[in-house]
């Protein structure tokens, strides 16, 4: 039963507008989300984080929203870049108490055409 | 954030043999995990390893076929024993810093 779930295995995006990958989670314990981000032949990258306690964060271009009552979250990334494409994963994780171990969705594959 | 290296960063083995990979990081850090990749599919974590401690194993994942070191707090190494095809993979290495945790290059493993 997958906890974190990218419904999306795919997006494709113009240069210049604005991606949204979305991100589901079913586990009310996760108190602390991340999005990383995949080239081929690289390992994971860490983007950006968010805490169950804010409902946004922002770094630059990316921004992150979480819905805790619908218990979602989108990474948005505007504008975006040719240099943006990859794939893009979630993941989730509950740090009360002693920290759990992180949950990832299956990612989503973005393409930012020129 | 960590620097990580992983050594090989690709190998093609053959069925019934074994492949250690090893892991390194910049700084000391108290717990490592062990990632697998399977084409298509999500980070699954297969052990954490704490120095001076035996390595804490996920369901699915047992001992005998993923026997884990780490003898010290920068560096650590996943043999993937008695190979099939089945294990291939990317296996990603990785260590937590606060909240955030920060991952190798990857070993890409393709059985034949």
């Amino acid at each position: 039963d997958q906890q974190v779930k990218q419904n999306s295995p795919s997006l494709s995006v113009q240069e210049g507008r604005i991606s949204i990958l979305n991100c589901d989670y079913t586990n009310s314990m996760f108190d602390y989300f991340l999005w990383y981000k995949k080239y081929p032949a690289e390992g994971p990258t860490f983007l950006i984080s968010i805490s169950s306690i804010k409902d946004k964060n922002e770094d630059g271009r990316f921004t992150v929203f979480l819905n805790k009552s619908a218990k979602h979250l989108s990474l948005h990334i505007v504008p975006s870049q040719p240099g943006d494409s990859a794939v893009y994963f979630c993941a989730a994780v509950s740090v009360r108490g002693s920290q759990g171990n992180l949950i990832f969705g299956k990612g989503t594959k973005l393409s930012v055409k020129p | 954030s960590a620097v990580i290296s992983q050594k090989p960063s690709r190998d093609i083995c053959q069925r019934g043999t074994s492949l250690t990979i090893q892991c390194q990081v910049d700084s000391q850090v108290t717990m490592m995990f062990w990632y697998r990749q399977q084409p298509g599919q999500s980070l699954t974590l297969i052990a954490t390893a704490n120095q001076g401690s035996e390595a804490t194993y996920e369901s699915g994942f047992v001992i005998d076929k993923f026997p884990i070191s780490r003898p010290n707090l920068t560096f650590s190494t996943l043999t993937v024993s008695n190979m099939s095809p089945e294990d291939s993979s990317i296996y990603l290495c990785s260590v937590r810093s606060s909240y955030e945790q920060y991952f190798g290059p990857g070993t890409r493993l393709t059985v034949t």
